[in-house]
């Protein structure tokens, strides 16, 4: 089956330094990928739609200055989280669409999901 | 604005019963519907894949349908175990994009 990995799986950092998390699309290549937030007990919320040599669409309510998101190839998009606060302390979770499953209607995958805790 | 209600939002049922969940959303135009089991503290695994024209998909212990006109789904569990006891999530997918609800909670006791 499709294989999404995420790293880190958990990363703790000091306020105001910056946090990458990477996520790959391990045996099928994306065109599309997406970041999601969730809060403890709570579902998930879409940030962003990951588009390859494109930029990034976000959705309202999220500063792209803040997130900012980079898919350079078929299979890595990178979520970097800008000047860190506790309160974008969450877990971060992607998804990719397999580029043959067609644009809008394939199965997403998802990856483990990378919790990140700022002091 | 498309929003996902999912009910109960917790659950607790002995070991060996069967169980219904419930997902309904407002706005019919979706492509799909998909089931998802989150695991404490781990991301997403896909159950069930429905897309808008079908009815009804299963999976071992599984099934889930879907009724589009009405914004509903079902996702039944038969003979649940144990190791079912994690959270389930629906999401609809609208325009290529997955919009989730809250997701019910299930502990199944031995």
């Amino acid at each position: 089956g499709a294989v999404v990995s995420q790293h880190p799986s958990w990363v703790i950092c000091k306020s105001g330094t910056s946090v990458k998390i990477e996520c790959r699309s391990l045996d099928f290549q994306a065109t599309t990928m997406f970041w999601y937030r969730q809060f403890p007990k709570q579902s998930l919320m879409l940030m962003a739609t990951s588009n390859e040599g494109s930029k990034a669409t976000y959705e309202q309510g999220v500063e792209k200055d803040k997130f900012l998101i980079n898919h350079a190839s078929l299979t890595l998009s990178t979520l970097t989280v800008t000047s860190a606060h506790p309160e974008d302390s969450s877990f971060y979770i992607c998804s990719a669409r397999d580029r043959i499953s067609g644009s809008n209607t394939g199965e997403l995958f998802f990856g483990e999901g990378s919790r990140l805790t700022v002091l | 604005k498309q929003e996902v209600t999912q009910i109960p939002a917790a659950l607790s049922v002995p070991e060996g019963e069967n169980l219904v969940l419930n997902c309904s959303f407002t706005d019919s135009a979706i492509y799909n519907l998909q089931w998802f089991r989150q695991d404490p503290g781990k991301g997403l695994t896909s159950l069930l894949l429905i897309q808008s024209s079908q009815r009804e998909q299963t999976s071992g212990r599984l099934n889930a349908s879907l009724d589009k006109s009405s914004g509903r789904s079902t996702l039944y569990i038969a003979a649940s175990q144990p190791g079912d006891s994690a959270t389930y999530l629906c999401a609809v997918n609208q325009g290529g994009k997955l919009i989730f609800g809250q997701g019910t909670e299930l502990s199944v006791k031995p």
